[in-house]
């Protein structure tokens, strides 16, 4: 039972890289997100997506992009690498079917480091 | 702009003794509150949750309670153990009628200690 994959779990960026985290869901959830944790603040929302094709805005979606091109996977990009952007980052998914009153499953989180 | 609110950073209890963990929001579109528990290196993982046309919830050695006029509410862990010893995030979800999308807002977490 995976649930929530996020692969890499681990990477050091330099400055001006670019990159992609994966995010693959085995529960056949309609709704993923991506998150992002820093020290302070707690889980802040970068991009969601309520189904594949479709993708939004949340919170702090500067210098992300995502994508949704097949239900069970979520993208996150970074194009252009700042020491900003270092933190953990959690992929998460849930289903519709309980409408706004549902729990998130998240995954274990992946941990980018940028110089 | 926090619209979820932990204000203390961290906790510490002895084991056996009552924990208690409190969160404010600001946002009354709020509708559905839950409170997560991680563990370092790991995923967050769902504790409990409840509506707001509930003021208490409760689930073995945890309950939930919610005053939805002071825009509050607090996690009670009773008796603490050291397997408690985690950071516990609260969220809210905004309630938009048919257009919710299910995002949460989260608090910035409490970590809790608990003494053996």
């Amino acid at each position: 039972n995976a649930g929530v994959t996020q692969t890499p779990k681990f990477r050091v960026l330099k400055t001006g890289q670019s990159m992609t985290l994966l995010c693959a869901q085995d529960m056949n959830h309609e709704y993923m997100y991506w998150y992002r944790q820093d020290p302070g603040m707690g889980l802040r929302l970068i991009h969601y997506s309520v189904g594949e094709g479709t993708t939004a805005k949340g919170e702090v979606p500067d210098g992300y992009n995502v994508s949704r091109l097949k239900k069970q996977n979520f993208l996150l990009g970074l194009e252009s690498a700042a020491p900003s952007q270092t933190s953990v980052y959690f992929c998460a998914s849930r289903t519709a079917d309980r409408g706004y009153a549902g729990e998130l499953f998240f995954g274990e989180g992946s941990r980018l480091t940028v110089l | 702009d926090q619209q979820v609110k932990q204000n203390s950073p961290s906790l510490s209890v002895q084991e056996g003794r009552i924990s208690i963990l409190n969160c404010d929001y600001t946002n009354s579109m709020f509708d559905y509150f839950l409170w997560y528990k991680k563990y370092p290196a790991e995923g967050p993982t769902f504790l409990i949750s409840i509506s707001s046309i509930k003021d208490k919830n409760e689930d073995g050695r945890f309950t939930v309670f919610l005053n939805k006029s002071a825009k509050h509410l607090s996690l009670h862990i009773v008796p603490s153990q050291p397997g408690d010893s985690a950071v516990y995030f609260c969220a809210a979800s905004p309630s938009h009628g048919s257009s919710n999308t299910g995002k949460l807002i989260f608090g910035q977490g409490t970590t809790l200690q608990v003494k053996p």
